[in-house]
């Protein structure tokens, strides 16, 4: 999706190590969302933000952090605390009838 | 607990075959179901989205089913073409404004 941009498309962590995943956005939405996809499951809900300067918690967000400082930018950091990050991280977008529906490319996250 | 099933997880039909993916939910106070088409290493792409007041939305050669009773949606691909071979997730929204996923099913069309 052109409007949303995700970055890097892959990330390598070294044990104890907090990195930082990129999500921005040009199509002036309110809400985005962090979600995980592990082989073989459905995707998760980590962290979502229906505004800037507020967010809330999703179902996984043990070992997850997230800022909204500004509409265009929701970055993820996952942190020293999440045992098993290795998966594959999708930003979304609110669509038409308020829920997710404009993805990112995703960013894929391995550990050293 | 809210589930999301789809069943196969894997399928694969020869060009020009028409097929339907299955997708189960367990509770049926379902305010919509999104059918979401995923490419190898890439973000989801929005296809279909029934509200749970319609039975069914049609795009192109794509139509997908509502069946909130039996807690049922289907994804009715219509001659099936190499460029639709992906994953295809579908997910329902419930009361809690979160989005429930299903695990997918791998589609392969081969020539």
């Amino acid at each position: 999706d052109g409007g949303i941009t995700q970055s890097p498309k892959y990330l390598f962590r070294k044990e104890g190590q907090n990195v930082t995943l990129s999500c921005e956005q040009n199509l002036n939405h309110d809400a985005m969302y962090w979600y995980r996809q592990d082989p073989g499951q459905g995707l998760r809900l980590i962290y979502y933000s229906q505004i800037v300067n507020d967010f809330q918690k999703g179902d996984i967000a043990e070992g997850y952090s997230v800022s909204r400082e500004k509409k265009e930018s929701f970055p993820l950091t996952v942190t020293s605390a999440q045992k098993n990050p290795t998966a594959f991280y999708l930003c979304a977008l609110e669509g038409a009838w308020n829920q997710p529906q404009h993805f990112g490319d995703g960013t894929r996250l391995s550990i050293l | 607990k809210q589930e999301v099933t789809q069943i196969p997880a894997a399928l694969s039909v020869p060009e020009g075959e028409n097929l339907v993916l299955n997708c189960s939910f367990t509770d049926s106070a379902i305010y919509n179901l999104q059918w979401f088409r995923q490419d190898p290493g890439k973000g989801l792409t929005s296809l279909l989205l029934i509200q749970s007041s319609q039975r069914e939305q049609t795009s192109g050669r794509l139509n997908a089913s509502l069946d909130k009773s039996s807690g049922r949606s289907t994804l009715y691909i219509a001659a099936s073409q190499p460029g639709d071979s992906a994953t295809y997730l579908c997910a329902g929204l419930y009361n809690t404004d979160k989005l429930i996923f299903g695990t997918g099913t791998r589609l392969q069309v081969f020539p």
